[in-house]
């Protein structure tokens, strides 16, 4: 059974250009959460979606971020005009069900995001 | 405040030492509690759930004390192997946010020869 997949791996983009991360959670999961974890800092919730519906965005940035689960395909997570304050580690994770082992998540590689 | 605070470290062992970490959560309606560890330029990997009862995992034992709001996590015969950054991780209740961790600063353990 795979893991929670993450590409890329790590992506260089320019200030101003898109960065489009995806995740495809483990099998038979059907909740994703995205994580962002900043040089020397912890991990920040940011976003946990189901297959097409957004449940919590309390952890997004106002502006240029967006995030989408649909009924097919991995999970996106969306950087439009990407700054140099947006370089992180972007950790992807998925779980079961809210009713099983609660709470635990299971976290993918992570997409390092270097912003140039 | 922070949501959930840990003593950042680093904590330097030799091996066969025996460590405790500790953190503080502030929400007294948090629900669920665990310790992940996460290896440098890793993704965070869960290590243990924490139970008020306490339990135990082989040299690892986590205790949870709803009343002080308080997490440790106790490491016996260190290996170098446990050398990682350990993370108190909480999720709180009502509402949408069922599904949203919270982590501490993480605490660096570094197990030396």
């Amino acid at each position: 059974n795979a893991g929670v997949m993450q590409n890329p791996r790590h992506l260089v983009r320019r200030r101003g250009q898109e960065a489009r991360l995806r995740c495809s959670p483990m099998k038979g999961h059907s909740h994703v959460y995205w994580y962002r974890q900043l040089p020397e800092e912890g991990l920040k919730f940011m976003v946990y979606l189901q297959k097409e519906n957004i449940i919590d965005e309390s952890g997004m940035p106002k502006e240029r971020f967006s995030a989408e689960f649909p009924k097919e395909g991995p999970s996106i997570l969306r950087i439009q005009q990407v700054v140099r304050g947006d370089s992180a580690a972007y950790f992807c994770a998925s779980s079961p069900s809210l009713g099983l082992i609660y709470g635990a998540q299971y976290f993918g590689p992570g997409t390092r995001l270097t912003v140039l | 405040r922070k949501e959930v605070e840990q003593d950042p470290g680093p904590f330097n062992v030799p091996e066969g030492a025996t460590v405790a970490f500790n953190c503080t959560y502030s929400n007294s309606a948090s629900q669920s509690f665990f310790w992940y560890r996460q290896d440098c330029r890793k993704e965070p990997k869960l290590l243990m759930s924490v139970y008020s009862s306490g339990n135990e995992d082989g040299r690892f034992t986590a205790q949870l004390n709803r009343a002080s709001q308080y997490i440790s996590l106790l490491i016996r015969d260190s290996k170098l192997s446990d050398s990682a950054t350990y993370l108190c991780v909480v999720t709180n209740a009502g509402g949408t946010s069922y599904g949203k961790l919270t982590f501490g600063q993480g605490t660096i353990l570094t197990v030396h020869p």
